[in-house]
């Protein structure tokens, strides 16, 4: 069936690293992907967008890498700062609402 | 302007009670969604509603779960006779159109069945 999921559940970075946070999905179908940040006791905010036919995308201070071939995409963050600290889900619009993975924790280090 | 807002934040329920989560989503926004989130888990899509189409309930996952819309406003999702394992965070979510893809979340409502 079709699934949207993150390699890894939990990432710690040091503040002022980079973080890369990764995504693999399996409907091929799909043409548009956000990643969304969550932080706690908060709904999910949307950070960047990426279509179909394109493979990468920038914003401020994040980027997200989309690779078709493997239906893997990847978020990055420059700089990660202690604010950058939430869960970070992938989600595609194969259908008309948007399937969500399970989510990847950042922990930012001081 | 003001986002989406649901109500209430939290509602502790006695397991067998109906429960009504309501959700106000963005002024002109016509495509409305609700969606449930278990403790660490993604989000999981219950119902969609565009405009005056019928809506989207392919991920109610019972018939104790049913959601209306008003027009283009105010959507209370219902549970009937809840259990445990509905447990969970129910977000809703807002758009402009069902084609404008990004959703605007709102803070959700901690469900707890007791």
């Amino acid at each position: 069936g079709e699934s949207v999921g993150l390699h890894l559940p939990t990432l710690s970075v040091q503040e002022g690293d980079n973080s890369i946070i990764n995504c693999a999905y399996s409907n091929s179908a799909s043409d548009y992907f956000i990643w969304y940040k969550q932080e706690s006791g908060k709904g999910p905010q949307f950070i960047i967008d990426i279509r179909s036919n394109m493979d990468k995308r920038q914003g401020q201070r994040v980027t997200v890498l989309l690779n078709k071939t493997v239906k893997h995409l990847s978020l990055q963050i420059a700089a990660t700062q202690p604010g950058d600290s939430a869960v970070y889900f992938c989600a595609d619009t194969g259908r008309r609402a948007l399937t969500f993975g399970s989510g990847t924790r950042l922990q930012v280090q001081p | 302007g003001a986002g989406v807002s649901q109500s209430p934040s939290n509602k502790v329920t006695e397991k067998g009670k109906d429960v009504e989560l309501r959700c106000d989503p963005i002024s002109g926004h016509t495509a409305l969604y609700w969606y449930r989130q278990r403790l660490g888990q993604g989000l999981e899509f219950l119902i969609y509603f565009q405009g005056n189409s019928a809506p989207d309930k392919s991920g109610l996952p019972s018939d104790r779960f049913s959601a209306e819309r008003t027009g283009e406003s105010v959507s209370t999702l219902t549970i009937q006779r809840t259990q445990q394992e509905d447990s969970a965070v129910y977000l809703c979510a807002s758009s402009l159109s069902s084609a404008s893809y990004e959703q605007y979340f709102g803070p959700g409502t901690r469900l707890t069945v007791t």
